[in-house]
C-alpha cells in the first residue's frame, strides 16, 4: 500500500537558519507533491505544489524540491523566523480518478528557536 | 471571501448518538474534502465530491459515516450511531478543479 515519512516528528532550529524537511514515498507515483502548513487548532493552509516533471519551485523564502527517483521532496525554509514555527505536512496526488484523492503525511513539527 | 466555514467548532456527545458536522465551500469552488484528523493516523481524506456528486468515498469507515452534498453551497456528515472511536477534528476542504484545497477550520468532536 501507499506510504508516506516525513523524516522526523519534530525538527528544532535556530532563527535565520534554513530549516530542511524531508518527505519520502513508496508505492506510488504521484503526479503532484503539495506541502501545506498547519498551526494548532487551525485546518492546514497550502503553501507549494510541485509537478513530477519540476525539479525545483521557489515562493520567497520557501525552495521544494522533488525527486521521483529518489521518491522524495525536500521542503526549505531559509532564514528562518519564529513566525514559521508550525507543522509541515506534505501531500501526494494521483492521475486521473485519483486527483483530488491527497494522501498526507503526518506532518513534521518545527520549531524556531529566537 | 469568509473561506470554508464549518459548523459546530466544536461537539460533545455520548455514544449512541447522531451527529452532523456541516461544510460551506468558497462560493466557486467545485471540489469538496472531508477529513478526520487523529494523532495516531494523521490526516485521512474520507469522501470527495466534484460538482456535488461524490467521486471517492473509500475512505469512509464504515456504514456509520454517511455525507451528501445537496447543493454546491452545502455539505453535511453524518455519524449514527457515534461511537468514542470516532473523537477526532474533522475538517472540510473546497478546491477549484482539484488545485491547492481550502481547508476549515475544523470541527473537534469528542464523543464519550
Amino acid at each position: 500500500s501507499q506510504k508516506i515519512e516525513q523524516n522526523s516528528e519534530a525538527l528544532n532550529i535556530q532563527e535565520g537558519k534554513t530549516a530542511t524537511l524531508t518527505c519520502n514515498y513508496t508505492n506510488y507515483s504521484p503526479a503532484y507533491l503539495q506541502w501545506y502548513r498547519q498551526d494548532p487548532g487551525r485546518g492546514p493552509v497550502f503553501l507549494l505544489l510541485i509537478r513530477e516533471n519540476e525539479k525545483e519551485k521557489r515562493k520567497e523564502r520557501l525552495k521544494v524540491t522533488f525527486d521521483t527517483t529518489l521518491k522524495q521532496s525536500l521542503f526549505h525554509i531559509t532564514a528562518s523566523q519564529p513566525a514559521d514555527s508550525a507543522t509541515y505536512l506534505c501531500a501526494l496526488e494521483g492521475y486521473g480518478g485519483s486527483q483530488g484523492n491527497l494522501i498526507f503525511g503526518k506532518g513534521t513539527k518545527l520549531s524556531v528557536k529566537p | 471571501d469568509a473561506g470554508v466555514i464549518q459548523s459546530p467548532r466544536h461537539e460533545v456527545t455520548e455514544m449512541g448518538q447522531e451527529v452532523t458536522l456541516r461544510c460551506k465551500p468558497i462560493s466557486g469552488h467545485n471540489s469538496l474534502f472531508w477529513y478526520r484528523q487523529t494523532m495516531m493516523r494523521g490526516l485521512e481524506l474520507l469522501i470527495y465530491f466534484n460538482n456535488n456528486v461524490p467521486i471517492d468515498d473509500s475512505g469512509m469507515p464504515e456504514d456509520r459515516f454517511s455525507a451528501k452534498m445537496p447543493n454546491a453551497s452545502f455539505s453535511t456528515l453524518k455519524i449514527q450511531p457515534s461511537e468514542p472511536r470516532d473523537s477526532a477534528v474533522y475538517f472540510c476542504a473546497s478546491s477549484y478543479f482539484n488545485n491547492e484545497q481550502f481547508f476549515g477550520p475544523g470541527t473537534r468532536l469528542t464523543v464519550l
